[in-house]
């Protein structure tokens, strides 16, 4: 079945060093959503992904989709303190069902 | 934007007795809303997808007469954990999607449940 891997599975950094995280799907996906789960809390929706190559930017956070559409990536510049959290990717399995991805633990030393 | 209420936020109950989520869209309508499963420091698990007005579809693994849905309304979704034993200790989440909004909306998840057997 259709599986997505992330890494790294954890991430420490200093405040102000850059934060890339990475998916993988073994299969073609349609489009690919991001999320973010702070410590305790629950996973909140980032941005999509759906065309090939598609290139996103918000603020400090660029995502990627791969041309082939079985990878992704998040890119977090300068990393802030507020950006502590688990990052996830998800693909969409059959008709609306969200795949996570294990998920990207990033901590940060101020 | 789209708002999901998951209710209660924590629950400790003892084993052998059955505990009731209920999960609620607030300003629209969900057809169709999802339960995962999170351990601690891992991933979401996907359970169940909850179907209004019709039976829920379980994953693979997930035994359906333990984790009972109902998705009586087009807002609201609800998770029981029937016979509860430590080991259904976890972290259980809703989500649905505005299937009227924008396409490049992504699901919207409730606060979460951590439930505690003992």
């Amino acid at each position: 079945g259709q599986q997505v891997m992330q890494i790294p599975q954890y991430q420490h950094v200093q405040e102000g060093e850059d934060f890339t995280t990475y998916c993988n799907s073994s299969t073609t996906l349609s489009n690919i959503q991001w999320y973010k789960q702070r410590p305790g809390g629950h996973p909140v929706f980032l941005i999509q992904l759906v065309k090939s190559g598609e290139v996103k930017k918000q603020k400090r956070l660029t995502f990627q989709f791969g041309e082939a559409k079985k990878n992704s990536s998040l890119h977090i510049t300068a990393t802030q303190t507020t950006d502590v959290g688990t990052y996830f990717c998800a693909g969409i399995k059959g008709a609306q069902k969200l795949v996570f991805g294990q998920g990207t633990r990033l901590t940060i030393n101020p | 934007g789209a708002v999901v209420s998951q209710h209660p936020s924590w629950v400790i109950c003892k084993s052998g007795t059955s505990v009731k989520i209920e999960c609620r869209s607030l300003d629209f309508q969900a057809t169709t809303m999802f339960w995962y499963r999170q351990f601690p420091k891992q991933s979401l698990m996907l359970m169940a997808t909850s179907n209004e007005g019709s039976k829920a579809t379980y994953e693979q693994g997930v035994e359906k007469d333990k984790f009972l849905i109902n998705h009586a309304s087009l807002t609201l979704s609800t998770l029981t954990v029937t016979s509860a034993h430590p080991e259904d200790s976890s972290f259980y989440i809703c989500s649905a999607r505005d299937s009227v909004g924008l396409s490049s909306h992504g699901y919207t998840f409730g606060s979460g449940t951590r439930l505690t057997v003992v």
